[in-house]
């Protein structure tokens, strides 16, 4: 079936450091690629998404790129800032009766220092 | 426009009893699904609905259980608790017909704690 795998964290940054959280992902089909963000004792909040293979997703200064020959979805930023501080979840969403279902990644804890 | 509501925020229950956990979906949203948050097994997919008719289920016990009204709005049931039920529920809701392309906005979620 269908499953995505994650780095696993927490990952501690300094502020202005770059960031990577790695995703990978197995699935049939087409999926399409999301990574979401939780805060503190918040929901789920969208970051980015990319819907076909080559497709870059982009938000406020985080990206991610829809690799299908590597079957991965890395996320990245430039700069950290501490407001970054988060649980990031990468997910998919499978093809055809299956478009309503997001399947997670164990989610990574990254917390950024001043 | 108002974001996905879910109500309550937080409940606590003892060991057999059941709960009703409620979801109000953004405002022309027709598809609701629902998701347990747990520390040990992550985020987990519980069931979806659209228009009214679930459309796909998780793998969790006939013990869970929704539906969803002619409005949209989508409750879930969990009957005879047990302790390993204790979780953040959530809720989330798409817009118009369900798509792997359309992106699934979150509610605050429902934490629930099994006495």
């Amino acid at each position: 079936g269908n499953s995505v795998t994650q780095m696993e964290g927490p990952v501690t940054l300094s502020e202005e450091a770059f960031l990577t959280i790695n995703c990978t992902y197995t699935a049939t089909g087409y999926p399409s690629l999301f990574w979401y963000v939780q805060y503190p004792g918040e929901g789920l909040q969208l970051l980015l998404k990319a819907t076909k293979a080559d497709d870059k997703g982009s938000n406020k200064g985080f990206e991610a790129t829809y690799r299908k020959e590597t079957t991965s979805f890395h996320l990245e930023k430039g700069s950290v800032q501490v407001s970054d501080s988060a649980v990031y979840f990468c997910a998919l969403k499978g093809w055809g009766n299956q478009g309503g279902k997001l399947i997670f990644g164990q989610g990574t804890e990254l917390s950024v220092k001043p | 426009k108002a974001g996905v509501t879910q109500t309550p925020r937080y409940l606590i229950k003892t060991r057999g009893q059941q709960v009703t956990l409620s979801c109000s979906p953004i405002s022309g949203h027709r598809s609701v699904s629902w998701y347990q948050q747990t520390p040990g097994q992550g985020l987990q997919f519980l069931f979806e609905y659209f228009s009214e008719t679930q459309r796909n289920k998780g793998n969790f016990p006939g013990r869970f259980s929704g539906r969803q009204f002619s409005n949209s709005r989508s409750e879930m049931n969990v009957s005879t608790l047990e302790l390993g039920d204790s979780a953040l529920y959530l809720c989330a809701s798409s817009p118009g017909q369900v798509s792997s392309y359309n992106e699934q906005f979150f509610g605050p979620g429902t934490r629930l704690t099994v006495l």
